[in-house]
This record gives C-alpha cells, structure tokens and sequence, in this order.
C-alpha cells in the first residue's frame, strides 16, 4: 500500500509569484484535504475535494485553488504568492467523507519559502 | 466555531516515565471526534489515537490513552513509560461527524530526557 506523497519537498518562490504543489492520495483515497501550517502553529484547513468536486473551503482567499484528478491525486495552486504564504502545506487523503472511523493520512509536506 | 486550545506549548519527561498533555475544546455539537497527531521533525503528522464523543470508554493504544471529559470538553493524552522516539510536537484536533475537516490545536513540543 502505498502511502501519501507529496511534490516538490521544498521549494522558494518570490513574493508576487504563482506556485504548484502535487498530492498523490493513498491507494484507494478519493478525499484529499489541504492544509497550511506557518512556524510553530496548527495546521488550518485550506480545502477538501471529494471525488473531483471541492467539499468544504476555510477561511484562505480566491487566490487559493485547488483541483483533483480522476486518480484522486491533486494540485493546490496559489496566485500571486505573498510572503505570509511561506508555511509548511500539508496533504492529508481519506477513505470517504463520512465514515464513522476515518482516519486522514498525511503527506510529509512541502516547505514553501516567499521571498 | 469550534476551537482547541492546547495551554502546554512545551513538556519534558524522563525515559520510562508518564507525561499527560491537555487539550480542551469548544463545540455546539453533541457528536464529533476528537483525535491526537504526533509530527516528528520529519515533519509527518501521524495519528496517535481517537476517540469518538459518543463512546463514554477512554481510548487506548498501548502506551497512549486518553482522558475524555465530555461535560468539561476535555481530551487529554497521557503517554506511559516515554520512549525517546516519543519526542515530538503533539497536536490534538476536533472534527465533526459530517464530514473531514481537522480543526487542530497549537500544539505541544514534548521532550523526553534519557
């Protein structure tokens, strides 16, 4: 089984700057949820795609978007980059949306740097 | 909205010995989950346990257990006999039952001392 992956592993932008991060989900996944985590807090929920349909969005602008794939993998681009954009984006993927016992499996991650 | 608050943003323990981290949380909801994560500095976020709200039995995996105090909104993680590989940044996280949206704390840097 393999389990989520995500591209690049680090990567700097400057600020102004488009970027795109890739999540593979782990086989069998078809819910993919992003999240941004700055230096020393929480993760927050950016969005989560639901069988190629976005499924709930949190409190991150337009500039934020976000696709999947008929494979489940997915894409989280974000426009005109700023520097409080710099964080940690984590890819998180599950089994279904309503399971009683679901569990997200997280990807490592992708350090992005704005500049 | 909901919130998790963790109040310890550091702990240490000794090797072998019992840590308890806090997390409280705010909810209008009756039913919801609540579950610890574990990121190590690889940086993965791993699960540690989870409790569903409707259970009244405290979770248990191994050395990990929880403490859940529904009325109180209270989940804390209680780790025994501490392993130096335990060191890590804990995060407790809410999540309600429609859905899977992850609402997490600040989170908690454990040290465990050899």
């Amino acid at each position: 089984e393999t389990g989520v992956t995500q591209s690049p592993t680090h990567l700097i932008k400057t600020r102004g700057q488009q970027v795109t991060l890739r999540c593979s989900s782990q086989s069998g996944h078809n819910t993919v949820s992003w999240y941004q985590q700055a230096l020393g807090q929480g993760p927050q929920f950016i969005f989560q795609y639901y069988r190629e349909e976005e499924n709930g969005r949190g409190n991150f602008p337009p500039r934020f978007s976000g696709l999947q794939f008929p494979n489940y993998s997915s894409e989280l681009n974000v426009n005109a980059l700023e520097l409080d954009d710099s964080a940690l984006y984590l890819c998180a993927s599950s089994l279904s949306l309503n399971s009683l016992q679901e569990t997200q499996y997280f990807g490592p991650g992708t350090r992005l740097l704005v500049l | 909205a909901q919130t998790v608050t963790q109040s310890q943003p550091e702990m240490s323990v000794q090797e072998a010995e019992t840590v308890t981290l806090s997390c409280t949380y705010d909810t209008s909801e009756s039913d919801y989950y609540l579950f610890w994560y574990k990121q190590p500095p690889s940086r993965q976020m791993i699960l540690v346990i989870r409790q569903e709200a409707y259970k009244q039995q405290n979770a248990t995996e191994n050395r990990f257990s929880v403490n859940f105090q529904k009325a109180a909104k209270s989940f804390s993680l209680k780790i025994s006999d501490s392993q130096l590989g335990d060191a890590a940044m804990y995060f407790c996280a809410y999540r309600e039952t429609s859905g899977s949206r992850l609402t997490f704390g600040e989170g908690t840097q454990l040290t465990v001392n050899p």
